[in-house]
C-alpha cells in the first residue's frame, strides 16, 4: 500500500523559512515523479513544484522554493525560503503516475503552512 | 501562462447524469486528468489519462477529452458522489495546471 506522510508544517512568520518533508513507503521511490501541491484555505488547488529527473516549479515559488529528493530515505523534501502569507496553505505531497505528463495517483494528508506576524 | 477553466458548481438529481467541463486552448492535444476532493479530505485520482479509470474507482466515472473542452461523466450520481472537482493537465513548458475546481451538489 502506497503511503505519503508529511510533515514540517507550522507557523512561521513572513520572511521566514520552513522545510516539509515526506516519507513514503509502498513503492519503488527512486523511480517515481513526485510533486508538492498546496490549497490555500477555501481556495482550489494549486501545483507547486515536481521533481523527476529534472525539478520544475511553479512561477510563483520559482526562487525561493527547492525540492529535492533523499532516495536513501525514501523522503521528499520541500525547502521554502521568503515566505509571505500567499503561502498559507495546506501542503500536499503527491507521487506522479506514469511518465510525463504525470498524472497524481496518491496524496498524503498534508500539513498546514501559516505566514502570519 | 497556460489556464485551465471549469464551472464553480454544478447540480444534478440523484441518479441522474452530471457533467464537469474543463476548458484550455486545444486541451485535447494534452492529458486531463481529474480529481475528487471531500471536505476535510485529500484529492482522489478519479480520471487519469483522459478517459482511464484508476482502480477503486466506480465505473460510473468517465471522461473524454477533445478540442478545448475535457469533460467528467459521473452517470447515476450518488450523494457520495457530491464533492470538488479538479481537472489537471502540464502545458508546453513543463509546468503544471489545475482547473479551478467545480462543486457538485446531488440534491
Amino acid at each position: 500500500e502506497v503511503q505519503l506522510l508529511e510533515s514540517g508544517g507550522a507557523l512561521v512568520q513572513p520572511g521566514g523559512s520552513l522545510r516539509l518533508s515526506c516519507a513514503a513507503s509502498g513503492f519503488a521511490f527512486s523511480t517515481n515523479a513526485m510533486s508538492w501541491v498546496r490549497q490555500a484555505p477555501g481556495k482550489g488547488l494549486e501545483w507547486v513544484s515536481t521533481i523527476s529527473t529534472y525539478t520544475h516549479y511553479a512561477v510563483s515559488v520559482k526562487g525561493r522554493f527547492t525540492i529535492s529528493k533523499d532516495n536513501s530515505k525514501s523522503t521528499l523534501h520541500l525547502q521554502m525560503n521568503s515566505l509571505t502569507a500567499e503561502d498559507t496553505a495546506i501542503y500536499y505531497c503527491a507521487r506522479g503516475g506514469g511518465n510525463f505528463p504525470w498524472y497524481f495517483d496518491n496524496w498524503g494528508q498534508g500539513t498546514l503552512v501559516t505566514v502570519s506576524s | 501562462s497556460y489556464d485551465l477553466t471549469q464551472p464553480p458548481s454544478v447540480s444534478v438529481s440523484p441518479g441522474q447524469t452530471a457533467s464537469i467541463t474543463c476548458s484550455g486552448d486545444k486541451l485535447g492535444n494534452k492529458y486531463a486528468h481529474w480529481y475528487q476532493q471531500k471536505p476535510g479530505q485529500s484529492p482522489v485520482l478519479v480520471i487519469y489519462q483522459d478517459t482511464k479509470r484508476p482502480s477503486g474507482i466506480p465505473e460510473r466515472f468517465s471522461g473524454s477529452n477533445s478540442g478545448n473542452t475535457a469533460t467528467l461523466t459521473i452517470s447515476g450520481t450518488q450523494a457520495m458522489d457530491e464533492a470538488d472537482y479538479y481537472c489537471q493537465a502540464w502545458d508546453t513548458n513543463t509546468a503544471c495546471v489545475f482547473g479551478g475546481g467545480t462543486k457538485l451538489t446531488v440534491l
